[in-house]
């Protein structure tokens, strides 16, 4: 079993749905959560920190669930400029080991 | 947009080639790290660096060096290349190394080993 696991897609979503998605983690240390996005063939750049109480950041939000291990995405009103591969990123502040998920595509159409 | 820079952009070599891959910052940042990116996986790191002359491995270093002798470049050299290393190659940097910071991206370089 892979340490983070996403699902890897693609995601085909109509322009100004709402779509969420789940990125899982094995280790129960983990302590530091984010997501990132990836336009294609560009470098990632971060989204979002994803705390424990779960924060809004305009039409996206990220949510932490430590019982079931996975961490969330929702995207509400997407646009055609959210389609990306969004990756998230698990750290254990013990040794700041940075875990990387393969990425979730999400394509929105118009 | 967070200065960094990486060199070549896009190489193309022949096994048993040595490669050098070049990462330059203007953000003064004492982290750099080398990521590989292949498809199905997520980003490996390679190796890191909290300092000049400070190095350490990372999760796929085998057949990869790392030199820091500036604050500004962290150049990753390929000893002898081999098919299995074709893949995208990110630069990343971070200010102070904590789980919390925020690690930014270099536009990548694809390399092809042939």
């Amino acid at each position: 079993r892979k340490e983070v696991e996403q699902d890897p897609g693609p995601f085909n979503v109509p322009e100004g749905a709402t779509v969420a998605f789940n990125c899982t983690y094995s280790n129960s240390a983990s302590q530091s959560f984010f997501w990132y996005r990836q336009d294609c063939r560009k470098e990632p750049k971060l989204l979002m920190s994803v705390y424990s109480s779960g924060n809004e950041d305009g039409r996206f939000t990220a949510q932490l669930n430590r019982a079931s291990q996975y961490i969330s995405l929702l995207i509400r009103d997407s646009k055609l400029s959210d389609s990306a591969t969004y990756l998230c990123v698990v750290i254990m502040d013990s040794n700041y080991q940075l875990i990387w998920g393969a990425g979730t595509k999400l394509i929105i159409k118009p | 947009d967070a200065g960094i820079t990486q060199s070549p952009r896009h190489k193309v070599t022949e096994t048993g080639t040595p490669v050098t891959l070049r990462c330059h910052q203007t953000e003064n940042h004492r982290y750099m790290y080398w990521y590989r990116q292949d498809p199905g996986h997520g980003l490996r790191l390679i190796h890191y660096s909290y300092g000049v002359k400070d190095t350490d491995k990372g999760e796929v270093s085998d057949g990869y060096s790392v030199s820091r002798s500036k604050t500004e470049d962290f150049l990753l050299t390929l000893e002898s290349a081999t098919s299995s290393q074709t893949s995208v190659y990110f630069c990343a940097i971070s200010e102070y190394g904590r789980a919390s910071d925020t690690q930014y991206f270099g536009p990548g370089t694809r390399l092809t080993v042939l």
